[in-house]
This record gives C-alpha cells, sequence and structure tokens, in this order.
C-alpha cells in the first residue's frame, strides 16, 4: 500500500509569490492535515480536512488556505509569501479524526 | 494550554538502552505518539499508546505512559547507530497533534 506522497519535494520561491503544495493520502484515507515545521517554532498545526470540509484550523494568517478533492487529494496553498514562511511542510493521512496519523516526507520550501 | 516537553538532547553508547522522556497537557488525548525524524525526511511513525493502556511493547521499543503525571516515556533496546534521529512525542488534542521540541539521539558507536 502507497504511503502519504506529497509533491513537490522542494520548492524555491520569491518574495511575494504564491505556492501551491499537493498531497495525496493513502488509499482509504479521508482526513488529511498540515504541519509546518521550522527550526524556531518545531511542528505547527495548520489545518485538517475531512470529506472535503475543513474541521480544524490552526493559528495561521489567512495567506494559508487549503482545500480537498472528492478522492481526498488535498492542496494547501500560501500567498504573498514571506521569508519566514520557508519551512518544512508536512502532510499527514488517517481514516479519520481520532484515527493514527501517517506522514508524507514533506515539501521544503525556500521563499527568498 | 497545550504544552508538550521534551529533552533536547540524548547521547548512548552502540547497545546500551535509551530513555526519551515526555510530559504533555492533554488529559483527554485519545493517542500519545511517538515519531522519528531523520535528517531531511519526513516523519515516521514508530508506535503509539491508547490512552487507557500503560505500557506497550513493539520489539525493541517500549512505551510507558503515566497518565497520573501525565509523563510517557520511549525505551530503546539495544540501541544502533541507525537510532540516531530526532524523536518526537505528540499528543491528540482538539482533533490535531502537538507536538513536542524532539529529542536529538545520538548513537555513539
Amino acid at each position: 500500500k502507497a504511503g502519504v506522497t506529497q509533491t513537490p519535494r522542494y520548492l524555491i520561491k520569491t518574495r511575494g509569490q504564491q505556492v501551491t503544495l499537493s498531497c495525496s493520502p493513502i488509499s482509504g484515507h479521508r482526513s488529511v492535515s498540515w504541519y509546518q515545521q521550522t527550526p524556531g517554532q518545531g511542528l505547527q498545526f495548520l489545518f485538517e480536512y475531512f470529506s472535503e470540509t475543513q474541521r480544524n484550523k490552526g493559528n495561521f494568517p489567512g495567506r494559508f488556505s487549503g482545500r480537498q478533492f472528492s478522492n481526498s487529494r488535498s492542496e494547501m496553498n500560501v500567498s504573498t509569501l514571506e521569508l519566514g514562511d520557508s519551512a518544512l511542510y508536512l502532510c499527514a493521512s488517517s481514516l479519520g479524526q481520532k484515527n493514527i496519523q501517517y506522514f508524507g516526507a514533506g515539501t521544503r520550501l525556500s521563499v527568498l | 494550554g497545550e504544552d508538550v516537553e521534551q529533552s533536547l538532547f540524548l547521547s548512548v553508547r552502540e547497545g546500551d538502552s535509551s530513555v526519551i522522556n515526555c510530559t504533555y497537557t492533554d488529559s483527554s488525548s485519545t493517542y500519545l505518539y511517538w515519531y522519528k525524524q531523520e535528517p531531511g525526511a519526513g516523519l515516521q511513525l514508530l508506535t503509539y499508546i491508547f490512552s487507557n493502556m500503560d505500557m506497550k511493547q513493539d520489539q525493541r521499543l517500549t512505551v510507558l505512559l503515566n497518565k497520573k503525571d501525565k509523563h510517557l516515556s520511549l525505551r530503546i533496546a539495544d540501541t544502533q547507530t541507525g537510532d540516531s534521529a530526532i524523536y518526537f512525542c505528540a499528543e491528540t488534542s482538539f482533533q490535531k497533534l502537538v507536538f513536542g521540541t524532539g529529542t536529538r539521539l545520538l548513537v555513539s558507536p
């Protein structure tokens, strides 16, 4: 069974641009969560989707958004990039809300 | 509030046991997790324990949960150089994972 797949693995953008990251969950998993990892703030929760609905959101500005498609694949978008958005973005999938979360390899975003 | 605490660093010799400790805050957590992160990689689920259990053993890994003190530990028996990584504990809180700062485990030959 394939694991959680995140694309692309690496991205380099400049300030002010926008970026879209993609996550394909484990087959059969309907919940997708996103996390940001930085050296200063550690691992922080961005948002969680289940059946195309955002159920939970972390404390991030509105520049961070996401969506989930009918096949459970998810995308997150960051608009008007800032230097501080440089981070490893991790996606996790699970069967449902109270189930074990499995992570992908992440997308490393560098903002110059 | 949400605050999961871990010590930052642990150094052991190959073949010794390693014990990584964690304290958490949310007593309603359904699961408590241990994840491993190697350089440049994502988070690998090592093991987890359901909140109504006290102990879970999985090959070289033993997880102990003390709900009264909100203390979680991970013991790695016969630690190998390949176990060198950062280990994160995490609690479930309001449908999301809250992670500790991570413990960097260094295993020397």
